[in-house]
């Protein structure tokens, strides 16, 4: 079965670079989520979209930016990179309850960011 | 601001015996689910628990749910090192607001 695709997986960037993840979400899935893991941290929520439209906001800078594109897929820009900022990115997908199926958020590979 | 709180949080046990998991929230919310992280990779979906009562049991892992005492079960049977990881539980703040707030995970080690 087709999984949620992320890219790049790595990615090296100094302080104070942008930087750009994306995300294919499972086909038909029309809800992505992105989230932001710390070493040895849990998964912090950072963003998401339903149809394009961002549905829900937590923990995520001003200097980070999203979207969701008419093909589903999205982007998390990140500018003016910090140390503090490496991390695993994940972008989960889901698609709306239909009876008898639930919201199972399904996630990504993640793209692990090592900013220097 | 809902917590999760997942004890422990670190787990070290031998092959063949029995251990729990326990995830304590603070939301009214009933929808709860279970994740597996291996080291440095993606979380997968293990189990979704939708209402008070709810028992799910895949393999040696049984997963339940108590809304009203906010309390979820992780329960390990007849361990094998196959299940060393991390395992998360996450909680949907309530329902039609599907953002996951995650515990803080239980590292599980089986010793052979």
């Amino acid at each position: 079965a087709a999984g949620v695709i992320q890219s790049p997986r790595h990615l090296i960037k100094e302080k104070r670079e942008t930087a750009t993840l994306k995300c294919y979400p499972i086909p038909r899935h029309d809800t992505v989520y992105w989230y932001q893991q710390g070493p040895g941290q849990d998964p912090q929520f950072l963003i998401s979209f339903y149809e394009k439209m961002q549905s829900d906001k937590g923990s995520i800078p001003d200097r980070f930016s999203a979207q969701q594109f008419s093909d589903y897929h999205s982007e998390l820009n990140m500018s003016s990179l910090e140390l503090g900022d490496s991390a695993l990115y994940f972008c989960a997908s889901s698609s709306p309850m239909i009876s008898g199926e639930t919201d199972t958020q399904y996630f990504g590979p993640g793209t692990r960011l090592t900013v220097l | 601001e809902l917590k999760v709180e997942q004890n422990p949080l670190f787990l070290s046990m031998q092959e063949g015996k029995n251990y729990t998991i326990y995830c304590n929230y603070s939301t009214t919310s009933d929808r709860l689910y279970w994740y597996r992280q291996d080291p440095g990779k993606s979380l997968e979906s293990l189990f979704v628990l939708l209402s008070n009562g709810a028992v799910k049991q895949e393999g040696r892992l049984m997963a339940s749910l108590d809304t009203k005492a906010r309390l979820s079960t992780l329960h390990i049977t007849a361990a094998v090192h196959d299940l060393s990881a991390t395992y998360f539980c996450a909680v949907e703040e309530d329902f039609g607001n599907e953002k996951l707030t995650f515990g803080t995970g239980t590292r599980l080690t089986i010793i052979p």
